[in-house]
């Protein structure tokens, strides 16, 4: 079947403007995962849904960014009035969550440059 | 807090050698799991080979293996008969459980030379 997609690609922006960026997890998947990568570095967790519990949002920077995961599905992740300091590569992951033996399956995420 | 620390930013192996890879970790949990992930030029994330803590026997996937050595907290990935779609950045992330946010390493640079 069909992996984790995201969308954009890449996105360029300006500074103060707000971007909106997309992750389709895997069909079934109940948990979704949000990482950043910034340039030659590890990820930074970021935020994480699990079925219809509350998210975990303790790795969110601040509070320009915020998500949300409409339908158990779909999830989109806000970053209002962006620095340069947000450009990185957001990643999505997502995993079935339904035992110990789950895997994070990533999108290729999308590279946001900020002006 | 956890960590996990990747020494080597980058290493180079001869096509068909054999290349290690080094992680080591913090943490105070007794229960929990280890993953190496490869990343290419691509950007997706591949999961290679994962290890559960509570299992003593160290995991192989192929031509992947890891040295697993709990009380050391250490972590090494060793890849035999390097191939060059290995080349690719590894990353040695943690998770107190397996559906738990990762926390990664730094990233290992994996240079491969025909």
């Amino acid at each position: 079947g069909a992996g984790v997609s995201q969308s954009p690609s890449n996105k360029v922006t300006e500074k103060g403007k707000d971007v909106e960026l997309r992750c389709d997890p895997i069909s079934g998947h109940t948990a979704l995962y949000w990482y950043r990568q910034s340039l030659g570095q590890g990820l930074e967790f970021l935020i994480y849904f699990q079925g219809n519990s509350a998210p975990d949002k303790s790795g969110l920077p601040s509070d320009r960014f915020s998500a949300e995961r409409t339908g158990g599905s779909v999830s989109t992740l806000t970053i209002q009035r962006t620095q340069q300091e947000d450009s990185a590569v957001y990643l999505c992951a997502s995993s079935l969550n339904r035992g110990s033996q789950e895997t994070q399956y990533f999108g290729p995420g999308t590279r946001l440059l900020v002006l | 807090a956890q960590t996990v620390t990747q020494s080597q930013p980058e290493m180079s192996v001869q096509e068909a050698e054999t290349v290690t890879l080094s992680c080591t970790y913090d943490t105070s949990e007794s229960d929990y799991y280890l993953f190496w992930y490869k990343q290419p030029p691509s950007r997706q994330m591949i999961l290679v080979i994962r290890q559960e803590a509570y299992k003593q026997q160290n995991a192989t996937e192929n031509r992947f293996s890891v040295n697993f050595q709990k009380a050391a907290k250490s972590f090494s990935l060793k890849i035999s008969d390097s191939q060059l779609g290995d080349a690719a950045m590894y990353f040695c992330a943690y998770s107190r459980n397996s559906n738990y946010q990762l926390i990664w390493g730094a990233g290992t640079k994996l240079i491969i030379k025909p």
